[in-house]
């Protein structure tokens, strides 16, 4: 089993909807919870981070972690055809830079103009 | 700044072959890692470095080989290629505390 797992999708939706990304872990001690942005053949670039359990906004995104169900979830507001790409969550032990990231296989998201 | 670099962005090699991925930052950052990309499999630590002269290995570490020798270099070695090593390679790099920054990635194929 994956420490991290997360749903491959594809995942269609049309603009303006809202979205769900979610991921589950398993690694109890995990504390650092991260999601990043990956364009098509282009490298990741950090979207959010969360420390611990609860909600973190910025702008049209919403980062959720609730360690009690081991759960990890993005919504996109609003959504855009430029929030196509592929979501990746991460974890991590600490937020120190040395600190091994875990990462989800990764969501590809389409948003139907 | 040019942030993270990585050359080069393609290659093909045949079997048995080897070849250097290179990696450059100007971050001044302390923190460097090596990360395979594969359908379903998400990103894999191959290789990271807390510093010049200090690496240590990742999830996967066989095949390949990582030295540090300055804060703004961090190439990865491959000794002998195998077609299970095809895969798209991406170059970290952070502070001892905060985001990694990811490079454009190289994309491998091994024939």
């Amino acid at each position: 089993q994956k420490e991290v797992e997360q749903d491959p999708g594809p995942l269609s939706v049309p603009e303006g909807a809202i979205v769900s990304l979610n991921c589950t872990y398993s690694n109890s001690a995990f504390q650092y919870f991260m999601w990043y942005r990956q364009y098509s053949r282009k490298g990741p670039e950090l979207l959010m981070y969360t420390y611990s359990s609860g909600n973190k906004e910025d702008g049209r995104f919403t980062a959720q972690v609730d360690k009690s169900s081991k759960y990890i979830s993005l919504f996109i507001r609003d959504s855009q055809p430029s929030d196509s790409a592929t979501y990746l969550c991460a974890s991590a032990l600490s937020n120190f830079g040395n600190e091994k990231l875990t990462f989800g296989t990764g969501t590809r998201l389409t948003i139907i103009p | 700044n040019a942030g993270v670099t990585q050359t080069p962005k393609f290659q093909v090699l045949k079997t048995g072959q080897s070849m250097t991925l290179q990696c450059a930052q100007d971050m001044n950052h302390e923190y460097m890692s090596w990360y395979r990309q594969d359908p379903g499999m998400g990103l894999r630590l191959i290789h990271y470095s807390v510093g010049a002269g200090i690496t240590d290995q990742g999830e996967v570490p066989n095949g390949y080989n990582v030295s540090r020798s300055t804060t703004e270099d961090f190439p990865l070695r491959l000794l002998s290629a195998a077609p299970s090593q095809t895969s798209v390679y991406f170059c970290a790099s952070s502070y001892s505390s905060g985001e990694q920054f990811f490079g454009p990635g190289t994309r491998l194929t091994v024939l």
